[in-house]
């Protein structure tokens, strides 16, 4: 089955703690994509990258970080810079036509 | 700061009902517009990428319009049933780089 995996479902973590969400592909995509969501708003791009090894910040990019180390792979860090980090957080991969989105991770911190 | 603004914010019709929702975007430095139905519990999944003015699209009893030259996009249920209910997203892109902007979607509710 190929797709995009983020786990785990709900992350529960303590104010000034940094916590890493996964996302895995499996589409053999180049290009991969992190978004918040908040309610009553759009999803707002953080970090995107075209190629492994490379990644650009997108719109709201601070008190995040991400790596790109394999195709497959594109896991976002929330640091304790970000100050307000409960939201839902989406993957998604681009197959130069229409991005492919995973299921999601909901952040609370307390 | 480009914005991509959709109407309305949530809608509840009755299951036979019609329905369409606006997407608002730049006119300028158009590159694609895309529509995305995200049902609860599930990803979001592509309805349709339209890239040319006056571009009309059709999935089963969903159609959608595009007109560049004002920046707006219409959607169109036919005949609303109860598993319609989902967000409709609208996206915006300038460039092939996959790079989006979001509306804040419309959330319909069909009622049996």
């Amino acid at each position: 089955d190929g797709g995009i995996t983020q786990s785990p479902k709900y992350l529960f973590r303590k104010e000034g703690q940094n916590v890493t969400l996964s996302c895995e592909q499996n589409l053999n995509h180049d290009a991969m994509y992190w978004y918040r969501q908040d309610p009553g708003q759009g999803l707002r791009l953080i970090y995107y990258s075209q190629i492994v090894n490379d990644f650009q910040k997108g719109d709201i990019a601070e008190g995040y970080s991400v790596s790109r180390e394999k195709k497959e792979s594109f896991p976002l860090t929330v640091t304790s810079a970000q100050k307000n980090p409960t939201a839902f957080y989406l993957c998604a991969s681009w197959d130069g036509y229409e991005q492919y989105f995973g299921p999601g991770t909901r952040l609370t911190v307390t | 700061i480009l914005n991509v603004e959709q109407s309305p914010q949530s809608l509840h019709v009755q299951e036979g009902d019609s329905t369409n929702f606006t997407c608002s975007f730049p006119s300028s430095n158009f590159y694609a517009l895309h529509w995305y139905r995200w049902e609860t519990a599930k990803s979001p999944e592509a309805l349709f990428v339209m890239t040319l003015n006056g571009d009309e699209k059709k999935k089963g009893r969903i159609s959608a319009t595009l007109n560049t030259k004002e920046g707006y996009s219409y959607l169109y249920i036919k005949g609303s049933q109860p598993e319609d209910s989902a967000t409709y997203l609208c996206a915006f892109s300038s460039s092939n780089t996959g790079k989006l902007i979001f509306g804040q979607g419309t959330t319909l509710q069909v009622k049996p």
